[in-house]
């Protein structure tokens, strides 16, 4: 009964490809977001979507595409990995978009080689 | 820009010792007001939260105050347990955005 599910939970892969991580939640939210936790632990805002429209894109390369099937559902597709994308990627949710409490996935943790 | 900005890591603790970690914010609005901890290995979880000036948040022992006007959110805990360490995160939504801006995370490393 997990509230915020991501997979998977490690990825290994070399640079040059392409790698989907997917998340879901059973909150029943509106929101969901997709946060990178560089090496330093610092978090950084990736996405947000709020009932599967695209809301906030924070400067992130176009080789980021997120993609929102439906509002229980938001997955993070990369292409052409490069080493600096190594980082945990965090998947969040909340009611709407002025819900105030997010209830964050256990992350992935990406290394590109 | 909206900005948070906590104590630098890691805080080195004894068991049942007094912890403050500081945590000040920039914000153009009337920001809510946040602490997320993430234990070892696991993704964060909301410690406790404040949404409005003077507003006192806490849970599990931890408490932190809304200080309008020293734009301030400190974290406190008259007695930490070895159980506690974690990378503790302060952060602030405005009203009616709910994009959290965090700060850097202060580790807390508590032995017995």
């Amino acid at each position: 009964d997990t509230a915020v599910s991501q997979t998977p939970k490690y990825l290994v892969t070399q640079m040059g490809n392409d790698k989907s991580i997917k998340c879901e939640q059973n909150l029943g939210h509106d929101t969901m977001y997709w946060y990178k936790q560089d090496s330093k632990k610092f978090l950084k805002i990736m996405f947000s979507y709020n009932n599967k429209e695209l809301i906030i894109n924070e400067t992130v390369p176009n080789r980021f595409s997120p993609k929102s099937p439906d509002k229980a559902h938001l997955n993070l597709h990369i292409n052409s990995l490069e080493l600096g994308d190594s980082a945990v990627y965090f998947c969040a949710s909340s009611q709407n978009l002025a819900g105030e409490t997010q209830y964050f996935g256990p992350g992935t943790r990406l290394l590109v080689l | 820009g909206d900005s948070v900005t906590q104590m630098e890591g890691p805080v080195t603790l004894s068991e049942e010792a007094f912890l403050t970690i500081n945590c000040t914010y920039t914000a153009t609005g009337y920001p809510s007001l946040f602490w997320y901890v993430q234990y070892p290995g696991e993704g964060l979880q909301l410690l406790l939260k404040a949404t409005k000036a003077d507003d006192k948040g806490s849970n599990k022992g931890f408490e932190a105050t809304y200080r309008k006007e020293t734009t301030s959110f400190h974290l406190e805990k008259g007695s930490v347990q070895v159980s506690d360490s974690a990378v503790y995160f302060c952060a602030l939504t405005l009203s009616g955005y709910s994009t959290l801006t965090f700060g850097k995370g202060t580790m807390l490393l508590v032995s017995p």
